[in-house]
């Protein structure tokens, strides 16, 4: 089982760029978590996705955009790139048990470092 | 007041001691996990708890529910323990983790 893989592990991006950034979920799990991590900051929730929606969504503006395709796999879009977008962005799955709110363990990814210049 | 608090913020300890980092919340939840980040790296989970206690080689994990509290316990120390704990909270209505500041931990040889 290869976990949570995501991809690329490193980026560098200009100002006004768009980037896509990929996340395959561990194997058997259904829900994809994104997180951003600014230097020296905790996690920050983005969104999470399951049965391909976006099922709940933090404070992040509307150039955040994601996606989940059907085999469970996610992209995280951002677009018009900013210096401050520059982080972490982190990937987690998870299993959602029937659709109801019981949240099983997380597991993330190594991350991709983004750097804005 | 943030909602997930841990303690302490930093430690140093020799190798062999034994550690304890302590997290305290104040939101209904439904799961705590114990999380562990080295310096640039990924985030990986050491455990998940929503009752009694843990254990995983040389980790121990607690929780008290009716106290809103949990405890994390390193024993015998290592060099290589030396990472960020982050606890973080599943709330019992809401999707997302909520995360505590970190306690950055630094192990001495």
């Amino acid at each position: 089982d290869a976990g949570v893989t995501q991809s690329p592990t490193h980026l560098i991006k200009t100002r006004g760029q768009q980037v896509t950034l990929r996340c395959s979920p561990k194997s058997g799990h259904d829900t994809v978590s994104w997180y951003q991590q600014a230097l020296g900051q905790g996690p920050q929730f983005i969104f999470q996705y399951y049965e391909e929606e976006e099922r709940q969504r933090g404070n992040f503006p509307d150039r955040f955009s994601g996606h989940q395709f059907p085999n469970y796999s996610s992209e995280l879009n951002v677009n018009a790139l900013l210096l401050g977008d520059s982080a972490l962005y982190l990937c987690a799955s998870s299993r959602t048990s029937g659709g109801a709110l019981v949240y099983n363990e997380q597991f993330f990814g190594p991350g991709t470092r983004l750097t804005v210049l | 007041k943030n909602e997930v608090e841990q303690s302490p913020q930093n430690l140093t300890a020799q190798e062999g001691e034994f550690i304890t980092i302590n997290c305290s919340y104040s939101v209904g939840i439904s799961a705590l996990h114990w999380l562990q980040q080295h310096p640039g790296g990924g985030i990986v989970s050491l455990f998940m708890l929503s009752s009694g206690k843990k254990k995983h080689g040389r980790l121990i994990a607690t929780i008290n529910i009716q106290e809103k509290h949990s405890s994390l316990h390193i024993t015998a120390s290592h060099p290589r323990d030396s990472a960020v704990y982050i606890c973080a909270v599943s709330g019992d209505s809401n999707y997302q983790l909520i995360w505590g500041a970190g306690t950055k931990l630094i192990i001495k040889p």
